[in-house]
Parts: C-alpha cells; sequence; structure tokens
C-alpha cells in the first residue's frame, strides 16, 4: 500500500553510463517532482510535472529527463552519469490546488564510480 | 524569487530542553509553509503546515508574517526527535514548492 514508491532503492553505476529511476504514486495526484539530496543533506527540487506542464530547475543539467508514461509515473533518466550525480533522489507527488503537501518516495541512493 | 532560510546546519540539545528550530522566509505575497522531518535513512514526511495551526508530535509552528519566520518549536525534546528537519514554502497558485537547506536535530539523552 506504499503511496509513492521508488525503483531502485539502490544504484551503483559506472561514469558515463546511462540509467533510469522509476517512480509510482497510487495517491491519484496530478503533479510529481524530483528532488536531488546531496551528501550535506542539502534538497534540491529539479522537475516538477502535471499533466499540463513540466517545469524544469534550470540548474539541472539536460543530461536529466522526466519521463511520464502515465500520471502516477515520473520516470528519471540519466544519460552519461558523472560523480558528482552520486546522492539519494527523491520522488514525491501532491495535489495541485489547497494543501500542497507532498509525499515522498523513500529515495534511490545513486553512486557513480 | 522565494526563499526559505534555516540559519543553523546543527542544533544539539539534551533530553527535555526545548527545542527551537528557525526558518525565515522571503516572498512577496501569501505563501503556504511546511515542516518536513527525515528520520535517519527513511523518506521525507509531512510534520505540519502553517494553515492547520496544529500541533503534532509536540511540534508547534507559528506563521509571523511580520518577521516573516515560521519556526518550529517543542518544549521538551525526546531522543526520537533527531532527524533533519526542512522548512519548506509554498507560493500561491504554484506547484513549486522552496526547501530550505535543513537543519539536523540531535537530542542526546
Amino acid at each position: 500500500d506504499t503511496a509513492v514508491s521508488q525503483t531502485p532503492k539502490y544504484l551503483v553505476t559506472q561514469m558515463g553510463n546511462d540509467k533510469s529511476i522509476k517512480c509510482e504514486q497510487n495517491l491519484g495526484h496530478d503533479t510529481m517532482y524530483w528532488y536531488k539530496q546531496d551528501s550535506k543533506k542539502f534538497l534540491k527540487i529539479m522537475f516538477s510535472y502535471n499533466n499540463k506542464e513540466l517545469i524544469i530547475n534550470e540548474t539541472v543539467p539536460n543530461r536529466f529527463s522526466p519521463k511520464s508514461p502515465d500520471k502516477a509515473h515520473l520516470n528519471l533518466h540519466i544519460n552519461s552519469l558523472e560523480l558528482g550525480d552520486s546522492a539519494v533522489y527523491f520522488c514525491a507527488s501532491s495535489q495541485g490546488g489547497a494543501g500542497g503537501e507532498q509525499f515522498f518516495g523513500p529515495g534511490t541512493r545513486l553512486t557513480v564510480l | 524569487a522565494q526563499r526559505v532560510t534555516q540559519p543553523e546546519k546543527l542544533l544539539s540539545v539534551f533530553k527535555g530542553a526545548p527545542v527551537e528550530l528557525k526558518c525565515n522566509y522571503s516572498y512577496s505575497g501569501s505563501p503556504e509553509l511546511f515542516w518536513y522531518v527525515q528520520y535517519s535513512r527513511q523518506r521525507l514526511q509531512l510534520l505540519l503546515r502553517h494553515i492547520s495551526r496544529e500541533s503534532i508530535k509536540g511540534f508547534t509552528a507559528d506563521l509571523n508574517k511580520g518577521e516573516t519566520s515560521f519556526h518550529l518549536k517543542k518544549p521538551f525534546a525526546q531522543e526520537e526527535d533527531s532527524a533533519m528537519y526542512y522548512c519548506a514554502l509554498r507560493p500561491g497558485g504554484s506547484y513549486i514548492p522552496t526547501f530550505g537547506r535543513g537543519t539536523s536535530l540531535i537530542v542526546h539523552p
């Protein structure tokens, strides 16, 4: 009954590889997000997406791309991985409008070697 | 653009002591403000939001528009309160929240 789930939980890969992280929410929310949490625990929003628009944080390299096959899924694809991409990536969802509480996934710890 | 400032990276207290985690914001409109908590190796979860005016796990936070602050308080800290706390602001009409850098709270026995 997990509300927001992510796979994999851990991802270890070599520099230069391409990888994807999957996210699914069963809350019926209309907006999903991807965050990056670095080693200092700083939480940075990368993308926000609903069925109407994709909002990209302009500081995110274009090697990162969100892909949404349907309203319940927002996957994160990363090309040409770099050492600095190592972090914990959190998916989240919310229902637009009043309230605005975000529900987070468990996180994916990405390690780039 | 809005900004959320959590001036303390680390706050260390003893069990039973009062706790105040500071959060200041800058935003010209009417924001929605939240506190999220992340226990060790767990996902972030909502602790409380200003529109609810509720107390969760003994924590309260009052929005002070004059001081543009939303400090999180608890009169008597418990060891299980040890966690990372994030203050977040969501501008009215926007999907995009802005998070502060987080404050790590450590409660010693």
